[in-house]
């Protein structure tokens, strides 16, 4: 079976500084996705990851894909409060691409403080 | 911006009872998935659907559950007979034809189940 190993699970940020958030997986795929979650409210989808090398950015948020080493990094620079949330990576495992069943890690829960 | 809507929030029922979860998924998506959520836990996959029947199960999704299209906007997912570890918060998704590969899927707001 698949597994989705995230850490670390609980990350305090101080403002301003930088972090990183490593989600780890246990066999081939290159379909990798990263979610936010903020408490009580959905799944916000944050990047998707297609190939090995991806790099995608956002704000504040950078993510990347190595397929070799299965191996996605969520990079965070001089973290904000509104960051605050839990984020959570997910690799796909379908059989057929568009069947979506995606296993996700366990969640990284982010608190940022001044 | 289009997104999925989930009723009920919340729904509280009896261990036994039927309960049947309504979601309207993004109009023009083709895909269309439920996942659940223990209080605390990860999220985890229950079922694809497309073209009126499902793609893929977990095992989780046993035969106290079933999934339904009854017409060309809802998607419900039915558990026939309600055990306490129900207890979840149940997200709808749906997810359109995507050419770069991708399968992005659009996650409603959930509906919290609570069994007791």
């Amino acid at each position: 079976e698949l597994k989705v190993e995230q850490n670390p699970l609980f990350l305090s940020m101080q403002e301003g500084k930088n972090y990183t958030i490593y989600c780890n997986y246990s066999t081939t795929s290159d379909r990798l996705y990263w979610y936010r979650q903020d408490p009580g409210k959905s799944l916000e989808s944050l990047f998707v990851l297609l190939s090995n090398g991806a790099v995608k950015q956002e704000g504040r948020l950078m993510a990347s894909l190595d397929t070799k080493a299965r191996l996605s990094t969520l990079h965070i620079t001089a973290a904000v409060h509104d960051l605050s949330a839990t984020y959570f990576c997910a690799v796909d495992m379908s059989y057929i691409r568009s069947w979506g069943k995606l296993q996700f890690g366990a969640g990284t829960q982010v608190v940022v403080t001044p | 911006e289009p997104e999925v809507t989930q009723t009920p929030s919340h729904q509280v029922t009896q261990m036994g009872q039927e309960v049947i979860l309504r979601c309207v998924p993004i109009s023009n998506h083709l895909y269309f998935y439920w996942y659940r959520q223990i209080l605390g836990q990860k999220v985890e996959f229950l079922v694809s659907f497309y073209n009126n029947e499902i793609s893929e199960k977990s095992e989780i999704f046993d035969d106290q559950f079933s999934v339904e299209r009854p017409d060309g906007s809802n998607f419900t997912l039915k558990i026939r007979s309600t055990k306490l570890e129900d207890s979840a918060m149940y997200f709808c998704a749906s997810s359109g034809v995507q050419h770069s590969g991708a399968n992005v899927l659009t996650f409603g707001a959930g509906s919290r189940l609570t069994v007791l």
